[in-house]
C-alpha cells in the first residue's frame, strides 16, 4: 500500500492569518487528491478535491498540487477560530480506495 | 437529502465475539466503502463495494468482511473480535467511484473489552 504523508502539527496560526498544510504521496500513478477536515469526535468532511496540476480555489481554501514533485497543498486565507481542527490529505488508489495520511492538526487563536 | 447513516452509533462487545456493523449511503450512491480510524493508525481503507461487489480490499486479516445488498446498503462483520479491534468505523458513499469524493457517515464506536 501506497503512502501518503503529512506533519501532524499542531500547527497554530492567528486568527485572519494564512494556515498552509502540506502532504506528499508516493504513488506517481494517483490521479485523484482530496482534503478533509475532521472536528474532534466528528466524521471527516471533504472540503477540496483536486485532480490537476496547479491550484483550485473554493472560497477561503485553495488547493495545490504538483505531480511531479508528488506534492498537494491546501492554504486557509483569513483563518478563523472555526477552522481548528484536524486536516486530513487523501489520494484515491486503485480507483476506489481512499489512501489518508495521519492528518495535521490546526489551532487558529482568536 | 438524507446524508451516510451507521448504526448503531455505539457498541460495546467482548473478546471472541462477532459484531455486524450496518450503513445506509446517500440515495443513488452505489459505490459504499468502510474504513477503521484509531488514533495510532489514523484512517485506514477497509474495503469497497460497487453493486453487491467487493471492487478492492485493504491490508486487514480474513475476520473483517462486508457485503452490499441490491439497495446499496452495507454491512460489515468483524469476527473473533480483538482488542486492537477497538475503533471508529466509518462508512462512506459516493455515486460510482471514488474519483468524485466520498462522503462519510458519523460511524460506529466499537470498544472491545
Amino acid at each position: 500500500q501506497k503512502e501518503v504523508e503529512q506533519n501532524s502539527g499542531p500547527l497554530s496560526v492567528p486568527e485572519g492569518a494564512i494556515a498552509s498544510l502540506n502532504c506528499t504521496y508516493s504513488d506517481r500513478g494517483s490521479q485523484s487528491f482530496f482534503w478533509y477536515r475532521q472536528y474532534s469526535g466528528k466524521s471527516p468532511e471533504l472540503i477540496m478535491s483536486i485532480y490537476s496540476n496547479g491550484d483550485k480555489e473554493d472560497g477561503r481554501f485553495t488547493a495545490q498540487l504538483n505531480k511531479a514533485s508528488q506534492y498537494v497543498s491546501l492554504l486557509i486565507r483569513d483563518s478563523q477560530p472555526s477552522d481548528s481542527a484536524t486536516y486530513l490529505c487523501a489520494v484515491l488508489q486503485a480507483g476506489t480506495a481512499l489512501i489518508f495520511g495521519k492528518g495535521t492538526t490546526l489551532s487558529v487563536s482568536s | 437529502k438524507a446524508g451516510v447513516t451507521q448504526t448503531p452509533r455505539y457498541l460495546i462487545k467482548t473478546r471472541g465475539q462477532q459484531v455486524t456493523l450496518s450503513c445506509s449511503p446517500i440515495s443513488g450512491h452505489r459505490s459504499v466503502s468502510w474504513y477503521q480510524q484509531t488514533p495510532g493508525q489514523g484512517l485506514q481503507f477497509l474495503f469497497e463495494y460497487f453493486s453487491e461487489t467487493q471492487r478492492n480490499k485493504g491490508n486487514f486479516p480474513g475476520r473483517f468482511s462486508g457485503r452490499q445488498f441490491s439497495n446499496s446498503r452495507s454491512e460489515m462483520n468483524v469476527s473473533t473480535l480483538e482488542l486492537g479491534d477497538s475503533a471508529l468505523y466509518l462508512c462512506a458513499s459516493s455515486l460510482l467511484t471514488g474519483g468524485e469524493g466520498y462522503t462519510f457517515g458519523s460511524g460506529t464506536r466499537l470498544t472491545v473489552v
